[in-house]
């Protein structure tokens, strides 16, 4: 059974950083690329980023470049999402996905960041 | 980037009753379309990707179609269990981008 863990979550203050991971399992890990989707409350999902098999190469939202960082230890199976000089608008739900291929097929169950003084 | 318009925000459907979500894209992405479920307190569900594929497991009930800018996603003979949010998601290009999501409800 495929399963993402994400963990991390927390209360931080503006200009602060927080780092989030997410456990793999059920699956090859080092197959697929994976992704970080968050939902604002109340509001629609938005793709922040994501990372190929290797973790060669990344791909990033405009809102969020040169703030976040994906990254991966695949011997570990897990996923990361560094993020730095947080914002009120970087409050949400963040969750860990696998992506098969740009459709995001397996999703965690969620982390919740609070970006507030 | 390319902009992904849903449409309509909200449906109050009754048992047996079809659903249909639109979804228009400002650019051209061909057929690379995917449809989520997502119920209250749970993370989204993929239903259909690329090809208006449905993934394994998902009732025959849940269908969609579309080429290059215009995508319907149907839900026929909608059950109380369908409640939720729907989103639709465009994977041609990167940034991937959601529409602003359909809130169904069963009467």
């Amino acid at each position: 059974e495929v399963q993402l863990v994400e963990s991390g979550g927390s209360l931080v203050q503006p200009g602060g950083s927080l780092k989030l991971s997410c456990v793999a399992s059920g699956f090859t890990f080092s197959n697929y690329w994976m992704d970080w989707v968050r939902q604002t409350p109340g509001k629609s999902l938005e793709w922040i980023g994501e990372i190929n098999t290797d973790g060669s190469k990344t791909n990033y939202a405009p809102s969020i470049k040169d703030r976040f960082t994906i990254s991966r230890d695949n011997a570990k199976s897990t996923l990361y999402l560094q993020m730095s000089n947080v914002k009120s608008d970087d409050t949400a739900i963040y969750y860990c996905t696998r992506n098969d291929g740009s459709p995001f097929d397996y999703w965690g169950q969620g982390v919740m960041v609070t970006v507030s003084s | 980037e390319t902009t992904v318009t849903q449409s309509p925000a909200s449906l109050s459907m009754a048992v047996g009753e079809k659903v249909s979500i639109s979804c228009k894209t400002s650019t051209d992405i061909d057929d690379d379309m995917n449809w989520y479920q997502q119920k209250s307190g749970e993370a989204p569900k993929l239903l259909i990707s690329e090809g208006n594929t449905l993934r394994p497991g998902v009732p025959s009930r849940f269908s969609s179609s579309g080429y290059g800018t215009d995508f319907v996603f149907t839900i026929n003979n909608v059950l109380l269990g369908d409640e939720g949010i729907y989103y639709c998601q465009q994977s041609d290009n990167v940034p991937f981008t959601f529409g602003s999501g359909t809130k169904l409800e069963i009467k």
